[in-house]
């Protein structure tokens, strides 16, 4: 079956321009994860989605980034007024249930591939 | 400060031979840690999962370890393969929260 997709691959824009990505996650799948990875960093958590539900956005760096899942299937992570510390890999994962607050989840997360955004 | 830390240093080791990576976290009690692959331009692929109960797990050619006292975790692959290169993360989950933490990762490199 299909897996995670990420759009766009690459993206490259100016300091100061906004930009959107997109994840289409598993059909199905209840919790969706946002991240932020750094050359040669492992993933760093942005956000998490239960169904249509943010319930944890503690980890966007700045009031620049904001993401949504408003049907509960498709998110779009948006950074406005982009700068040059915004360039990395951002990941979006999926999981098949609901991630517990204070029940220790034992769900693999399904990744897509990322899109590679440059700020110039 | 909570952190988990990973081999920083690439492991180079020859086709056949039993790579062994570490995870070691402070700060964490957690009761489940996961193991993903990386390929360059790919996003992580999940291969194990273990339970804070569960000393030892195995797959195929893989096997994790997990020591609880030590804040340890141990992910060994047996007759290594240059198609096992690649970057290895673990990662774990804290309750009071949703959030997965990552390791750095490890990058191994099977030698032919």
């Amino acid at each position: 079956g299909a897996g995670v997709s990420q759009s766009p691959r690459y993206k490259v824009a100016k300091r100061g321009q906004d930009v959107a990505l997109r994840c289409d996650p598993i059909s199905g799948h209840v919790s969706l994860f946002w991240y932020q990875q750094a050359l040669g960093q492992g993933p760093e958590f942005l956000t998490y989605f239960q169904n249509e539900a943010q319930l944890d956005k503690s980890g966007l760096p700045s009031d620049r980034f904001f993401a949504e899942r408003p049907e509960g299937s498709v998110s779009t992570l948006k950074i406005q007024r982009t700068q040059q510390e915004d360039s990395a890999v951002y990941l979006c994962a999926s999981s098949p249930r609901a991630q517990g607050l204070y029940t220790y989840s034992n769900q693999p997360q399904h990744f897509g591939d990322g899109t590679r955004l440059s700020i110039l | 400060s909570q952190k988990i830390e990973q081999n920083s240093e690439a492991l180079n080791i020859q086709e056949g031979k039993t790579a062994t990576l570490t995870c070691n976290y402070t700060n964490y009690s957690p009761a489940y840690l996961q193991w993903y692959r990386q390929d360059p331009g790919r996003g992580p692929v999940f291969l194990l999962l273990i339970r804070e109960n569960e000393k030892e797990k195995r797959k195929e050619r893989l096997k994790v370890t997990f020591d609880t006292t030590l804040k340890q975790s141990l992910f060994h692959i047996t007759a290594s393969q240059p198609a096992d290169s690649a970057t290895y993360l673990c990662a774990l989950t804290t309750s009071g929260t949703y959030k997965y933490i990552f390791g750095t990762g490890t990058r191994l490199k099977v030698l032919a």
